[in-house]
């Protein structure tokens, strides 16, 4: 069974660009989540999709943060203007409905703004 | 407001001996605790959970033990190997919250032969 997939790995950009990054989720897995793991820290939740409708991007910043899971299957993250602030690892998971409710991640992509 | 946390950044072990990585959580709300795993240039890789209504979940050489009470939760590692030195993070999930996980900041450990 094919794992999440993410692209690209990595990115450079300078501060003010945009980036946009692409997650395919584990065939039939409903939900769909971005988080966000800066250095040191564990990841934080950005936005969560069940099917392609948004079920909390309470933590997303909106004015420069966007994502969208328009066929309910891929998705993509975007961030215009990038900040020194937003360098950080985002990870794509996915999951099915489950007891235990795992989530399968991706191997991230990195972001580096300088 | 951070909900789970994981107070030792790092931890060293002698191969052969036992890993204790420690987690404290604020939300009675939690309903499942879960480990993930994480090696450089990877994703986090689930490694064993368990429900708000067991104190002990094994899983061959893992055990995670849980205290509602304490709001505290442990992950022993018996015994440990090199090849578990990553980066260990505990998660939580609330009831009736879509499923999506917090995470606590990580403990990196590192398991000398």
């Amino acid at each position: 069974e094919a794992g999440v997939a993410q692209s690209p790995r990595y990115k450079i950009i300078e501060k003010r660009q945009s980036v946009a990054f692409w997650c395919n989720p584990i065939s039939g897995h409903a939900t769909l989540y971005w988080y966000q793991q800066i250095l040191g820290q564990g990841p934080k939740l950005l936005i969560q999709f069940q099917n392609n409708g948004v079920v909390d991007d309470s933590q997303l910043p909106k004015d420069r943060f966007s994502a969208e899971r328009l066929k309910g299957v891929d998705s993509t993250l975007k961030i215009q203007p990038a900040k020194l602030e937003d360098s950080a690892v985002y990870l794509c998971a996915s999951s099915a409905i489950t007891r235990t409710g795992e989530l399968f991640f991706g191997e991230g992509s990195r972001l580096t703004v300088l | 407001d951070q909900q789970v946390k994981q107070n030792s950044p790092s931890l060293s072990v002698q191969e052969g001996r036992i890993s204790i990585l420690n987690c404290d959580y604020t939300n009675s709300m939690f309903d499942y605790f879960l480990w993930y795993k994480k090696y450089p240039a990877e994703g986090p890789t689930f490694l064993i959970s368990i429900s708000s209504i067991k104190d002990k979940n094994e899983d061959g050489r893992f055990t995670v033990f849980l205290n509602k009470s304490a709001k505290h939760l442990s992950l022993h590692i018996v015994p440990s190997q090199p090849g578990d030195s990553a980066v260990y993070f505990c998660a939580a999930r609330r009831y009736n919250q879509g499923g999506k996980l917090i995470f606590g900041q990580g403990t990196e450990l590192s398991v000398k032969p």
